[in-house]
């Protein structure tokens, strides 16, 4: 299995641009996430799934969008996008079971200038 | 709301312990977890604890929970320079969904 894959691994962005960041698990995992880390500070929450056809907003959803048409795919979209995107960007996923631990991609580093 | 609060670095000599500790303030966590970040990589679970425990030990790595306190800790015995990362302790709390909060992570530098 090759876990949880992301990709772009980098980007630069200007004001304004959108982009979709791809996120895949091939675990047959129901729950996924989006998070964003910024410098000094832990994860936040953007956007997490429950199973296809099931997305809820998570801490700070303001700027993205998310869609899960299937169970392998969770992609990330900025529509315009802005220097406060400016963040690692981390997916992760997670079985049904409460106590399993969510397995996390490698990241997307995004720059927006 | 969930609160998540972690001590930011910590230097320590090969060989020595180190502990990493972490509160929370208001939290029906079932279980606890601590995740390690490597540079440039993604977190990595090292250990969980279900919240009717105080202590589980994995090897070099023991964990403490101190429910009344809201405390948490991880000691990681005989440190390894491969050991050098961000630290991130995480709880359930009353998300559900298996969501988790994190804290903003401890940094630690093994010194050879």
């Amino acid at each position: 299995n090759a876990g949880v894959t992301q990709t772009p691994k980098f980007r630069i962005l200007k004001i304004g641009q959108s982009m979709t960041l791809q996120c895949t698990q091939d675990m047959n995992h129901n729950y996924m996430y989006w998070y964003r880390q910024d410098p000094g500070m832990g994860l936040k929450l953007i956007y997490y799934s429950v199973g296809a056809g099931i997305t809820d907003k998570g801490e700070v959803p303001n700027g993205y969008n998310v869609s899960r048409s299937t169970t392998e795919d969770f992609p990330l979209r900025l529509e315009l996008a802005a220097p406060s995107q400016t963040s690692v960007y981390f997916c992760a996923s997670s079985s049904h079971r409460s106590q399993e631990t969510q397995y996390f991609g490698p990241g997307t580093r995004l720059l927006v200038l | 709301g969930e609160d998540v609060e972690q001590s930011l670095f910590l230097s320590v000599r090969e060989g020595d312990s180190s502990v990493i500790n972490c509160t929370y303030t208001d939290s029906s966590s079932t279980y606890l977890y601590w995740y390690k970040q490597e540079p440039g990589a993604g977190l990595q679970l090292l250990t969980y604890i279900f919240s009717n425990m105080d202590m589980k030990q994995d090897q070099r790595l023991t964990v403490l929970l101190n429910k009344k306190d809201k405390h948490l800790s991880l000691r990681i015995a005989d440190t390894q320079t491969g050991d050098s990362a961000i630290y991130f302790c995480a709880e359930t709390g009353i998300y559900g969904n298996n969501r988790l909060a994190f804290g903003k992570g401890n940094q630690v530098v093994v010194i050879p």
